[in-house]
């Protein structure tokens, strides 16, 4: 089986901390993503790779960087975190046509 | 209007029934289309892909109507462990690499 493996399930930070968002895949897979999932807005992409030091901005990605040195390692970064950016935060990986394997999540909250 | 359209519900039935729900999408590009489940506090996984023609997979039906820019899909002989919420995506372009979720329709079978 994929597995997505997030580094943190729960983290708490303050306003205007840098945070690191780690998320790392065991299958070789081309394309990785950052989601994050609010309720009431659904999933919404925030930036996504399809190689290794290749990224692409998805729909939301003001506030945020990516870094993708590694194939299976794809990070989000939070330069200076804002209490807006408290949020459930997904990685994906896919081989593409559509399916994705999620890791279990990092919820994120920013005081 | 949001690119991906679902009734968030609740929906409540009753164990042993039929349900169904829609979703419309707005980008008449769009190529490919799939139902993801999530349950509560779990991460999203793919339950099925909607092909042209429609499909089935054991209980559960998925059809796709491209002139009215809508997807659904149908459970039948409902389960308990049917209960989660059901995540309309679509994604636009070859490859299909970016995926537009819905926000999900939630669903609760009652015994």
């Amino acid at each position: 089986d994929v597995k997505v493996t997030q580094s943190s399930r729960y983290l708490v930070k303050r306003t205007g901390e840098k945070v690191f968002l780690e998320c790392v895949q065991d299958m070789d897979h081309e394309n990785m993503f950052w989601y994050r999932q609010d309720p009431g807005l659904g999933l919404r992409l925030i930036y996504f790779s399809y190689d290794v030091k290749m990224k692409e901005k998805g729909d939301i990605p003001e506030g945020y960087s990516v870094s993708r040195e590694k194939k299976e390692r794809f990070s989000l970064i939070l330069e200076s975190a804002s209490t807006n950016q408290t949020s459930m935060y997904l990685c994906a990986s896919s081989l593409g046509l559509g399916k994705l394997f999620f890791g279990s999540g990092t919820q994120l909250s920013v005081l | 209007r949001k690119e991906v359209e679902q009734d968030p519900g609740p929906f409540n039935v009753p164990e042993g029934a039929t349900v169904a729900f829609n979703c419309t999408y707005s980008n008449s590009a769009s190529q490919s289309f799939f139902w993801y489940r999530q349950d509560c506090r779990k991460e999203p996984k793919l339950l099925m892909s909607v092909y042209s023609s429609g499909n089935e997979d054991g209980r559960f039906t998925a059809q796709l109507n491209r002139a009215s820019q809508y997807i659904s899909l149908l459970i039948r002989d409902s389960k308990l462990s049917d209960s989660a919420t059901y995540l309309c995506v679509v994604a636009a372009g070859e490859g299909a690499q970016k995926l537009v979720f819905g926000q999900g329709t939630r669903l609760t079978i009652n015994p």
